[in-house]
């Protein structure tokens, strides 16, 4: 069955745009995970989305950056007024329902290699 | 805090030879851990999840093995080739509050020499 996809695949902007990128998780998964890497960083969570719930955005370095899910699928990662230091490949990864078993076994999609000038 | 380390950073193996990457944790309260492997400019591609219950878990030349008590994942490839070269992350979920999400290590960079 179809993966995780995002898009683009690469965006390159200019110091101060606001970029958007995107997700589509599996069908059927409730879990929707954000996550960054950074030049020499390690994997860096985010935001997570699970099902109707709020999400949690404890990850997110800064208010410039925002999500949404509509529908409890797609979800949006918004970064405004973009900053150099947030040149980083952005990953979405799903999963289905947290909890025990290989229900919370995440993929990951192939990611948006972000670029700021 | 869970921390989670992967020993050695690098690799460089000629072909045919079986090899150990290493996985540390700070917090053995785990439910489980996740071996994953990234191509270079890919995404992560899922290996082996092995649950907080189980010792081991194999897929065909991999082999992942988990001790709680001591923190510690061993990934174990046997007769590797030229395709296995990649970076290999291991991962634990952070349960936390409502949080589920990984906790990575910073990955093993394996070369695999024809």
């Amino acid at each position: 069955g179809a993966g995780v996809s995002q898009s683009p695949s690469n965006k390159v902007t200019e110091k101060g745009k606001d970029v958007e990128l995107r997700c589509d998780p599996i069908s059927g998964h409730t879990a929707l995970y954000w996550y960054r890497q950074s030049l020499g960083q390690g994997l860096e969570f985010l935001i997570y989305f699970q099902g109707n719930s709020a999400p949690d955005k404890s990850g997110l370095p800064s208010d410039r950056f925002s999500a949404e899910r509509t529908g409890g699928s797609v979800s949006t990662l918004t970064i405004q007024r973009t900053q150099q230091e947030d040149s980083a490949v952005y990953l979405c990864a799903s999963s289905l329902e947290r909890g025990s078993g290989r229900d919370n076994e995440q993929f990951f999609g192939p990611g948006t290699r972000l670029t700021v000038l | 805090k869970q921390e989670v380390t992967q020993i050695p950073a690098a690799l460089s193996v000629p072909e045919g030879e079986n090899l150990v990457l290493n996985c540390s944790f700070t917090d053995s309260a785990i439910y489980n851990l996740q071996w994953f492997r990234q191509d270079p400019g890919k995404g992560l591609t899922s290996l082996l999840l092995i649950q907080s219950s189980q010792r081991e878990q194999t897929s065909g030349r991999l082999n992942a093995s988990l001790d709680k008590s001591s923190g510690r994942s061993t990934l174990y490839i046997a007769a590797s080739q030229p395709g296995d070269s990649a970076t290999y992350l291991c991962a634990v979920p952070y349960y936390g509050g409502s949080q589920g999400n990984l906790i990575f290590g910073k990955g093993t960079k394996l070369s695999v020499k024809p």
